[in-house]
């Protein structure tokens, strides 16, 4: 089965750091996603991307927060001047279309910010 | 915005009971899943379903899209089954995630 992967699986960064996390979606699908989920809490929303732009974003996504599509199979998600509390699980997903579709997340990539 | 609802927020399971996990939306919407996360933290997708009921094995899943619930039935429930269970509901281009429940099963 086709699947979402990400990279680093785990990553330790210095506060105040930039970090970027990358995604290979599942290769014909046009939606991007990424979540965070702090240790214990739930599965939080953070931006919808489509046709190389965001279609939607949560008030968690702020200017720290970026996008990117820099080829036709990578999406990345980069987070400047990283502060303690970015230290979650952030996962990248994918769907075929935007909506009533199934929506496959990755493994899931740790950020330890110290 | 659209709001998750889950019920039980934990169950302890012995070995080989069924159970029945809930999960309550405030508006329409054209996407549902449930989800399992395991002890690693992967994200599994048991089932989508927006409306309807499906089954896989051991586990089955009813959405009542009109009355804005789905319930997740697990019978049968095994130690490999602990975890957390987490139902997201899309209303557009965002996903919406319930708190989950934390299931543990005993041997």
């Amino acid at each position: 089965e086709p699947e979402v992967t990400q990279t680093p699986s785990h990553q330790v960064t210095q506060m105040g750091q930039e970090v970027i996390l990358r995604c290979v979606p599942i290769s014909n699908h046009l939606y991007f996603y990424w979540y965070r989920q702090i240790l214990g809490q739930k599965v939080e929303f953070l931006v919808s991307f489509y046709n190389n732009e965001i279609s939607e974003k949560s008030e968690i996504f702020d200017d720290q927060f970026s996008v990117e599509r820099p080829d036709g199979s990578n999406f990345t998600l980069k987070i400047r001047s990283t502060k303690l509390e970015d230290s979650a699980m952030y996962f990248c997903a994918s769907s075929a279309t935007g909506a009533g579709n199934t929506i496959y997340f990755g493994e899931g990539s740790w950020l330890t910010v110290v | 915005g659209i709001q998750v609802e889950q019920s039980p927020p934990d169950l302890i399971l012995q070995e080989g009971a069924n159970s029945t996990l809930r999960c309550n939306f405030s508006d329409s919407v054209n996407n549902l899943q449930w989800f399992h996360q395991n002890p690693w933290g992967q994200l599994i997708n048991l089932f989508y379903i927006p409306s309807g009921t499906k089954q896989n094995g051991r586990l089955s899943a009813t959405t009542v899209a009109t009355e804005r619930y789905s319930l997740l039935y697990i019978s049968s429930s095994q130690t490999t089954d602990s975890g957390v269970y987490f139902c997201a509901v899309s209303g557009g281009f965002k996903t919406i995630f319930g708190a989950g429940t934390r299931l543990f099963v005993k041997a």
